[in-house]
C-alpha cells in the first residue's frame, strides 16, 4: 500500500507570495491533518479535514487555508508568505471508523517551505 | 489543556550503550492515546507505537521497549544496545480521545556514535 505522498518537496518563495502544499493519503484514509514543524516552535497543528469538511484548526492565521477534495486529497494554501513560514510541513493520514478517527496518523515525507 | 514534555534536547550515547527517553504527558481527559514517532533526518515521521490510557503493559519490540506509568503522567521509550541508525529525532505523542488532534512534545534527538 502506497504511503502518504506529498508534492512539492521543496518550494522556494519571496514574502508575500503564496503558495499551495498538496497531500493524497494512504488509500481508504479519510482523515487528513496538517502539521508545520520549525525548529523553534516544534510541530504544531494547523487543521484536519475529513469528509472534505474541517474537523479541527490549531492556532494559526487566517492566512492559512486548506481544503478536502472527494478523493481524500488535501491541499493547504498560505497566502502573503511571511519569513517566519519558512518550515518542513507535514500531513498525516488517518484511518476513520465510525467517523472517528483510529490510532496512529501516518506522515508524508513533508514539504520544505523557504521564504526568502 | 493537553500537553507533552520531552525534557532531554539532546542524547548522544556510545554504540551499543542503552538509552532512555522520557516523555510525561498532562490530560484531564480519562481516555487517550500516546504514541512515540521517530524522525530520522530524511525528515518523515516514522510511527513507533501506540498505547491507549486503559493499557499500562509494558511492551517491547526487538530492541525497544516501552514504560508506561499512569500514576507519573510518563511513557518512557528505551532502545537497548543502540545502532548508529537509531541516529534520529524522536517523538512523544498524545491524543484524546474527543479528537484527533495530537499534541507533540519537541523532540529528543538522539546521536549514537559510532
Amino acid at each position: 500500500k502506497a504511503g502518504v505522498t506529498q508534492t512539492p518537496r521543496y518550494l522556494i518563495k519571496t514574502r508575500g507570495q503564496q503558495v499551495t502544499l498538496s497531500c493524497s493519503p494512504i488509500s481508504g484514509h479519510r482523515s487528513v491533518s496538517w502539521y508545520q514543524q520549525t525548529p523553534g516552535q516544534g510541530l504544531q497543528f494547523l487543521f484536519e479535514y475529513f469528509s472534505e469538511t474541517q474537523r479541527n484548526k490549531g492556532n494559526f492565521p487566517g492566512r492559512f487555508s486548506g481544503r478536502q477534495f472527494s478523493n481524500s486529497r488535501s491541499e493547504m494554501n498560505v497566502s502573503t508568505l511571511e519569513l517566519g513560514d519558512s518550515a518542513l510541513y507535514l500531513c498525516a493520514s488517518s484511518l476513520v471508523l465510525g467517523g472517528r478517527a483510529l490510532n496512529e496518523q501516518f506522515f508524508g515525507p513533508g514539504t520544505r517551505l523557504t521564504v526568502l | 489543556a493537553q500537553k507533552v514534555t520531552q525534557a532531554q534536547t539532546e542524547i548522544s550515547v556510545v554504540e551499543k550503550e542503552d538509552v532512555t527517553l522520557d516523555c510525561v504527558y498532562e490530560t484531564r481527559d480519562t481516555t487517550y492515546y500516546l504514541f512515540w514517532y521517530k524522525q530520522p533526518p530524511s525528515g518523515e515521521l516514522v510511527f513507533l507505537i501506540r498505547r491507549n490510557s486503559f493499557d499500562e503493559q509494558n511492551e517491547i519490540s526487538g530492541r525497544y521497549s516501552w514504560n508506561f506509568q499512569k500514576s507519573t503522567s510518563s511513557f518512557n521509550f528505551t532502545i537497548t544496545a543502540s545502532q548508529v541508525v537509531d541516529s534520529a529525532v524522536y517523538f512523544c505523542a498524545l491524543r484524546v480521545n474527543t479528537g484527533n488532534q495530537f499534541y507533540f512534545g519537541t523532540g529528543t534527538s538522539l546521536t549514537v556514535i559510532p
